[in-house]
């Protein structure tokens, strides 16, 4: 059982790039998160989804698209990267809209 | 801001002592949760306290909920080395289907 696994762990890019941060839940939850972490801001939500094929914007969505195609499935994109997306990004999962979460261990996102 | 805000900020204790820290909020909410993050992990769900409710445990941990002053506090009772890490409260409000999340407390427990 491995909860929530996220990919890649690390990755640097250069401004500009794009990239994919991929997000797998073996649980069976409905309910998906990414928020981003950043020193003395605590974590902000970006995009989230309540099921398959739905998406929502959080508090941070600017830059970031998301994708929901499949119920274990969360993906992260980030079109043209900027060195403000220089963040640890972390994915969550939950059964439904009041329960706890479970968290990835998350990706170490550095633009340069 | 829909955020919690934790207090202290960083709180440094003895192992066996008794740690509390406090988590302030502005809305009106559903359910609060607490959380801890090792150093470069994840965070694991630690308890969730519905606005219904005064007080929850769970093994050394116990937390309480004050809706009329919109605080939380928890309280890790017997400190353990282990238990050094960030904690974090959550807030769960009456709109929208997120979870808020405060900056945290940092809690090193000298062994």
């Amino acid at each position: 059982n491995a909860g929530v696994t996220q990919t890649p762990k690390f990755r640097v890019l250069k401004t500009g790039q794009s990239m994919t941060l991929l997000c797998a839940q073996d649980m069976n939850h409905e309910y998906m998160y990414w928020y981003r972490q950043d020193p003395g801001m605590g974590l902000r939500l970006i995009h989230y989804s309540v099921g398959e094929g739905t998406t929502a914007k959080g508090e941070v969505p600017d830059g970031y698209n998301v994708s929901r195609l499949k119920k274990q499935n969360f993906l992260l994109g980030l079109e043209s990267a900027a060195p403000s997306q220089t963040s640890v990004y972390f994915c969550a999962s939950s059964y439904a809209r009041d329960y706890g979460y479970t968290f990835g261990s998350g990706t170490r996102l550095t633009v340069v | 801001s829909q955020q919690g805000e934790e207090d202290p900020q960083a709180l440094s204790i003895q192992e066996g002592e008794n740690a509390t820290m406090n988590c302030s909020y502005k809305t009106s909410i559903n359910n609060l949760q607490w959380y801890r993050q090792n150093s470069g992990r994840g965070l694991v769900h630690l308890i969730l306290i519905r606005s219904n409710e005064r007080e929850k445990h769970s093994g050394r941990l116990r937390v309480t909920l004050d809706t009329s002053k919109k605080s939380s506090s928890l309280l890790i009772t017997a400190s353990r080395a282990a238990d050094t890490a960030s904690y974090f409260c959550a807030i769960g409000s009456n709109t929208g289907n997120q979870f808020y999340f405060g900056t945290g407390t940092s809690l090193t427990v000298i062994p």
